[in-house]
C-alpha cells in the first residue's frame, strides 16, 4: 500500500533556529497537507497544498508541494517554545473524480530549548 | 473551542465490558472518521462515513462497531477488547463535494485503555 516517509524522527532545537521536515512517497499525491499535534490535543491542520510547485506560507511556517508530486517539506522560521509538538505529513490522491483516503506520515517529533 | 468534540476524553476498561466513544461536529460537515493513533505508528483510518452511510470499514475487527446516527454524530461502540487496542482514538470530520474536500478536522481523542 501507500506509505509515507516523514524525516526526521524528532528535532531538538535551540529557539530561534529555523527548522526543516519532509515527508516522500513511492506514489504520486494530489494534495498534501501539514498538521500539528500538541499533547493532549487532536491534529490541528497548518498547511494544505493542492498544486504541484505550490509553495503557502502560514506566519512563521512555509510548506511546499514538490514538482514531482510524490514530496512536500515544511519549514519553520525562528523557532519558538510553543512551536513543540509532533508535525505530521498528509497525503490525498484523487480517483477519477472521487477522493482516496489521506495517507499519514509517523511524525516529526520536535522539541525547542528556550 | 473545536469544531468535533469527543468524550470521554480518557476511559478505561476491561476486556468484558461495553463502553462507546462519542464525537459531534459543529462544523456543518458531511463526512465523519474513527482513526486510531498507537505510538511510533501513522495514523489508521478506522471507518469513514459520507452522508450518513459508511463508506470505508479497513479491516477493523468486529470488536469496533461504529455508528452515525446523522451527519453531526458519530460513535464508535467497544465489546471484549484487547489490550493492544489501547491508543488514542480520533474522530474527523470533513466537507465532500465534487471536485474538491476539505481537509480533516480532528477532534481531541479519547485516551483508551484496555486491562
Amino acid at each position: 500500500g501507500q506509505q509515507l516517509n516523514q524525516s526526521p524522527q524528532s528535532m531538538f532545537i535551540q529557539e530561534g533556529e529555523d527548522v526543516s521536515m519532509n515527508c516522500t512517497s513511492s506514489s504520486i499525491f494530489n494534495t498534501w497537507l501539514w498538521y500539528k499535534q500538541e499533547p493532549g490535543e487532536g491534529p490541528v491542520l497548518l498547511i494544505a497544498l493542492y498544486k504541484a510547485g505550490e509553495l503557502t506560507s502560514n506566519g512563521r511556517l512555509t510548506a511546499q508541494f514538490g514538482i514531482t508530486r510524490k514530496d512536500s517539506f515544511l519549514n519553520i522560521s525562528a523557532s519558538i517554545p510553543s512551536d513543540v509538538g509532533i508535525y505530521f505529513c498528509a497525503g490525498q490522491l484523487w480517483y477519477g473524480g472521487s477522493q482516496g483516503n489521506l495517507i499519514f506520515g509517523k511524525g516529526t517529533k520536535l522539541s525547542v530549548k528556550p | 473551542e473545536t469544531g468535533v468534540t469527543q468524550t470521554p476524553r480518557h476511559l478505561v476498561m476491561g476486556m468484558t465490558n461495553k463502553k462507546s466513544l462519542k464525537c459531534e461536529q459543529h462544523l456543518g460537515h458531511n463526512a465523519m472518521y474513527w482513526y486510531k493513533q498507537s505510538a511510533k505508528k501513522p495514523l489508521e483510518l478506522m471507518f469513514v462515513y459520507s452522508l450518513e452511510e459508511r463508506v470505508e470499514n479497513n479491516s477493523v475487527p468486529s470488536r469496533f462497531s461504529p455508528e452515525c446516527p446523522n451527519s453531526s454524530h458519530l460513535f464508535l461502540h467497544l465489546h471484549t477488547l484487547q489490550p493492544e487496542d489501547s491508543a488514542l482514538y480520533l474522530c474527523a470530520s470533513s466537507q465532500e463535494g465534487q471536485g474538491s474536500n476539505s481537509p480533516l478536522h480532528f477532534g481531541n481523542g479519547t485516551r483508551l485503555t484496555v486491562t
